[in-house]
Order: C-alpha cells, then sequence, then structure tokens
C-alpha cells in the first residue's frame, strides 16, 4: 500500500501569515491514465472531513482562493496564503491513484499561534 | 445539492454486528461511488472499502476482509456498512463518503456516525 507522510505534524500560525503542509509519497501517484489523483482534506474540530483539492492543484466547489494545491510525482504541498481563524484544523492528503486502497497521511494540525 | 444523510450512534457489545446507513440525495448515487471511513477517537483516517452502487460491486481494505459488508440500495439512494465481529479498537467515527469519477476522490462527507464498543 502507498504510503503517505505529512509534515509538519502541527503548524501554529499567526493569523494572516501564511501555512504550508508537505505530503510526500512512498511511490509516484502519476496514474496510467496520466492524471494524478491526490487530494487535500480539511477537518475542522467535531467536524467531518472536507474536500479542499482535487488533482493535486485543483479547488473544489466553493472553495477560497486562499488554498493552492502543487507538486509532482511524489512531492506535494498545500499552501494556505493567509490563515483565518476558520482554517483551524487538521489536513490530510490522500490518493486513489493506487486503489485498492485509498490512503491518507498521517494528518497535519494547523492552530493559531 | 448533494447531501449524505448517516444514521445515528450505536452502542455495541464486543462480538456484536453494527450496520450503518447512509442517505444520498440530489443524484449522489447516480454514477458514482461510495466510500467507509472510520477515525478512531483522536486517530487519523482509515478506509474501509467501497461500493459501486449501480453494479452493486464492493472492494474491502484488507484489514477488514471477512468483517465488513458494503451494500446499496439504489432505489432509495442509501448505502450500508456492516461491520461484524466487534472489539473494543472498532470504536470510532464512521463516514460514508461519495466518490466521484470526473475528480478522481471522494466529494461529499456524511456528518458520521460514533460506534462505540463497550462491555
Amino acid at each position: 500500500d502507498i504510503v503517505l507522510t505529512q509534515t509538519p505534524l502541527s503548524s501554529p500560525v499567526i493569523l494572516g501569515q501564511p501555512a504550508s503542509i508537505s505530503c510526500r509519497s512512498s511511490q509516484s501517484l502519476v496514474h496510467s491514465d496520466g492524471n494524478t489523483y491526490l487530494s487535500w482534506l480539511q477537518q475542522r474540530p467535531g467536524q467531518p472531513p472536507r474536500l479542499l483539492i482535487y488533482k493535486v492543484s485543483n479547488r473544489f466547489s466553493g472553495v477560497p482562493d486562499r488554498f493552492s494545491g502543487s507538486g509532482a510525482g511524489t512531492d506535494f504541498t498545500l499552501k494556505i496564503s493567509r490563515v483565518e481563524a476558520e482554517d483551524v484544523g487538521v489536513y490530510y492528503c490522500m490518493q486513489a491513484t493506487h486503489f485498492p486502497p485509498l490512503t491518507f497521511g498521517g494528518g497535519t494540525k494547523v492552530e493559531i499561534k | 445539492q448533494v447531501q449524505l444523510v448517516q444514521s445515528g450512534a450505536e452502542v455495541k457489545k464486543p462480538g456484536s454486528s453494527v450496520k450503518v446507513s447512509c442517505k444520498a440525495s440530489g443524484g449522489a448515487l447516480s454514477s458514482n461511488t461510495i466510500s467507509w471511513v472510520r477515525q478512531a477517537p483522536g486517530q487519523g483516517l482509515e478506509w474501509m472499502g467501497r461500493i459501486i452502487p449501480i453494479l452493486g460491486i464492493p472492494n474491502y481494505a484488507q484489514k477488514f476482509q471477512g468483517r465488513v459488508t458494503i451494500t446499496a440500495d439504489k432505489s432509495t439512494s442509501t448505502a450500508y456498512m456492516e461491520l461484524s465481529s466487534l472489539r473494543s479498537e472498532d470504536t470510532a467515527v464512521y463516514y460514508c463518503a461519495r466518490g466521484a469519477l470526473d475528480l478522481g476522490t471522494e466529494d461529499y462527507w456524511g456528518q458520521g456516525t460514533l460506534v462505540t464498543v463497550s462491555s
């Protein structure tokens, strides 16, 4: 199974400042169809996960443009350009390229400093 | 508006089974998949399995093979996840999530169902 390693585990950020989360895969996530099925999810406290980014860099409907995704192959990044209070929560990367199974990173907690 | 509404919290004895439902609205099951993902207290996300409702074909994570059964009723747009031989380690919040084939990921998630396994 694909292992996704996220860093850092925790990211204390000052409001209005940027935040960056890394996700590294144990194998390339490029599918034979040419797509890379790497997504980012946000989980606010007490809430279900919410899709932010799909196929590396595509923002899902309703997601603010301060969220952006980038990367290729085995290395991926989620960036928040200016952290707001509502961005507090845990962020997960997820891969569907090598299905089954779907696998998730261990999560990165974003909190306000 | 896509919505996935799950059944309520359950308390089960070790060794018993639990069946959680996930009712979809807004055309959620039309040509998509439904995954089940669980989250133990304070832990990360763990994929359990997935079904293609229009075909009724499930895939299961190896860890849960033989203990989990995922089904779907197209007539009521409802998916089900049954987990048997429950043990305390199965205490978790169980989520259903729609897999959107065009996005290549799970786009909408249910609100979660807490299953507590305790004697």
